[in-house]
């Protein structure tokens, strides 16, 4: 069984959907949960992180985390052009840095 | 506002070659790592750094793999005979300490090419 699952896309929306993007994760003992951008042949841009279970907030994106059911959200509201990129969940244990990534899903946003 | 870089953006080279990866991370953080990403697949964990020692590394970080920090300010990736199915983009990553391990800014990476 894979560490963390992905939903694989892709995902075309119109501008001003929101977007929902997720992702399980297998093991219990990963406490902190990321999400990245990353542009065709970019580095990953981390987005926002999140600890515990429950919403965290930052402008137009919203993360949400239910360890209970080992679930990770990302939402995006009003999307944009802009937006288009592939989007990384990440997790991670919190001790030596090693960060397990999702397979990644492609977002694009049309005008 | 402060980033890591990498270079060369681009290296190619021959199997069996040994090639070295350079990576300058942000100047505070003390915890430093290599990640690659195979075309088309997911980013994956190679090593952690920290205090001039690994911390951590993955399967994938075998005796062909070494880094160092030869300086106060470059961390380098060290693949000794290089095989086709190296050929990858090759991130460095930096967090500012362990406790923060989660907030890891990465580089615009190194699409290394093995022919």
């Amino acid at each position: 069984q894979k560490e963390v699952e992905q939903d694989p896309g892709p995902l075309s929306v119109p501008e001003g959907a929101i977007v929902s993007l997720n992702c399980t994760y297998s093991n219990s003992a990963f406490q902190y949960f990321m999400w990245y951008r990353q542009y065709s042949r970019k580095g990953p841009e981390l987005l926002m992180y999140t600890y515990s279970s429950g919403n965290k907030e930052d402008g137009r994106f919203t993360a949400q985390v239910d360890k209970s059911s080992k679930y990770i959200s990302l939402f995006i509201r009003d999307s944009q052009p802009s937006d288009s990129a592939t989007y990384l969940c990440a997790v991670e244990r919190g001790n030596a840095g090693k960060s397990t990534f999702g397979d990644g899903t492609t977002l694009t946003v049309k005008p | 506002e402060p980033e890591v870089t990498q270079t060369p953006s681009h290296q190619v080279t021959q199997m069996g070659q040994e090639v070295i990866l350079r990576c300058v991370p942000i100047s505070n953080h003390l915890y430093f790592y290599w990640y690659r990403q195979i075309l088309g697949q997911k980013v994956e964990f190679l090593v952690s750094f920290y205090n001039n020692e690994i911390s951590e590394k993955s399967e994938i970080f075998d005796d062909q793999f070494s880094v160092e920090r030869p300086d106060g300010s470059n961390f380098t990736l060290k693949i000794r005979s290089t095989k086709l199915e190296d050929s990858a983009m090759y991130f460095c990553a930096s967090s500012v300490t362990s406790g923060r391990a989660y907030e890891q800014y990465f580089g615009p990476g190194t699409r290394l090419t093995v022919t």
